[in-house]
Parts: structure tokens; C-alpha cells; sequence
């Protein structure tokens, strides 16, 4: 595609339950990135791939969350048992390998009642 | 290991007025640096970005950002606000220490006043 894509654009899902967010990233990109934004809040790492690797997985707040990158393109954030913590902004960049600018998806809105 | 290090997390200005946001940078290879910014409800787009060329970089809509090696600092700047440029501006590092990641620093507020 043109862009990053990612889906589902909002999610509002009960504590407790599981989500997945996608992300589908430039087509031909080896790197992506998961970034978490909170309201007001700056953009905190998540997680790093190059190709289906992921060298820093550092940022992954807790072991309820995990990510998984198949083929070098399509990318899927999941958060088990969902906290309300958990509510803000997730996204996805990706970039043609790294050291290069980022392209951005919109996010997704991910609220927990 | 990298990191970014934004000194202002909000900036004042008066519309016409000249705009500067302070960017300074930690990395142990040559980094390429990066701004984006963030409207209010809108995604991320870039601005600027160095990557070991021209250490003066000129970007989309009049900003401009400046690397300076001795000082390890990438302040970006534009001559005149305007009320558009109402918006947070982050700065970002990556270099080949951290396998390409991308850091961003905490953000900067930038208001705009007429």
C-alpha cells in the first residue's frame, strides 16, 4: 500500500480480555517499530523488528505483552488480559531498513472499560 | 547507546517571531537525526532528517535544523511562526549501536500566540 496501514483504527474492549492490533507496513520496508502513546504523553518503545527478528525488545511494559512479525511484513501487537494502563495509542512506523526516517500509521485507539 | 535529550518541553512564541527547539543527542557511532511532529489528533510526519551529509538540513514548511558535532545538538529553528505551526515537535536518534532503533525525546509543546 501507500502508507502504514493499521487496524482496528479504534478498539474498545473490557479489562480482562485479550486484543490484537495490526499493522501492515510500506510494502518493501524491512524495519518496524511499535510505539505507545498515552494521553498528553510522549511516544514510549515498544518494540523493534528488522526483517522477522526483533533485536530490542526492551520496551514491552510486561509479559501480558507480545508481537510477532511474519513474512518481513505484516506485524500483530497483542495484549493479553487487558489492564486499563494499557488504554492509549498504539503505533506503528516502519522504514526501508533502519537509520532511515519512519513512516507512521494513524494508530490505534485502544480504550479499556 | 543512543538517546535524545529535548531541553524545553514547552515553547511560547508570538506569530512572525522566530522559533527555536533545543535538541541535544547522545550516540557512540555518527547518528542520524531526525524531527517529526504531531498536530493536535493527527499522526506523526516528518520534517527533517540528517544523515551525514549537509549538517545545515532545510525541511518542509520553512524549518530547518542545524547538526552540530562539538556541541552534539540538532536544534531546529524557522524565521517566522505561524499560527499552523501550532503543534508537539519531537526529536529522534538512531544510530547502528541500537540496530537502527529509532529514540525519541519527550516532546516539545509549541504554542503560538497572535
Amino acid at each position: 500500500g501507500a502508507g502504514v496501514s493499521q487496524s482496528p483504527s479504534n478498539k474498545v474492549t473490557e479489562k480482562g480480555k485479550d486484543v490484537e492490533l495490526r499493522c501492515d507496513p510500506i510494502s518493501g520496508h524491512t524495519a518496524l517499530y511499535w510505539y505507545r502513546q498515552s494521553l498528553g504523553q510522549g511516544l514510549e518503545f515498544l518494540i523493534y523488528f528488522q526483517g522477522n527478528s526483533a533485536p530490542d525488545k526492551s520496551g514491552l511494559p510486561s509479559d501480558r505483552f507480545s508481537a510477532e512479525r511474519t513474512g518481513g511484513s505484516v506485524s500483530t501487537l497483542t495484549i493479553q488480559r487487558t489492564q486499563q494502563e494499557d488504554s492509549a495509542v498504539y503505533l506503528c512506523a516502519s522504514s526501508s531498513m533502519g537509520y532511515t526516517e519512519a513512516f507512521f500509521g494513524q494508530g490505534t485507539r485502544l480504550t479499556v472499560v | 547507546a543512543q538517546s535524545v535529550t529535548q531541553l524545553d518541553s514547552h515553547v511560547s512564541v508570538s506569530e512572525g517571531t522566530p522559533v527555536l527547539l533545543r535538541c541535544n543527542y547522545s550516540s557512540s557511532y555518527s547518528p542520524s537525526l531526525f524531527w517529526y511532529v504531531q498536530h493536535p489528533n493527527k499522526g506523526l510526519q516528518l520534517l527533517l532528517k540528517y544523515t551525514s551529509a549537509a549538517t545545515l538540513v532545510k525541511g518542509i514548511n520553512g524549518f530547518e535544523a542545524e547538526f552540530k558535532k562539538s556541541e552534539t545538538s540538532f536544534h531546529l529553528t524557522k524565521p517566522s511562526a505561524h499560527m499552523s505551526d501550532a503543534a508537539e515537535y519531537f526529536c529522534v536518534v538512531s544510530d547502528k549501536g541500537s540496530w537502527g532503533k529509532l529514540q525519541f525525546g519527550a516532546g516539545t509543546q509549541v504554542v503560538v500566540t497572535p
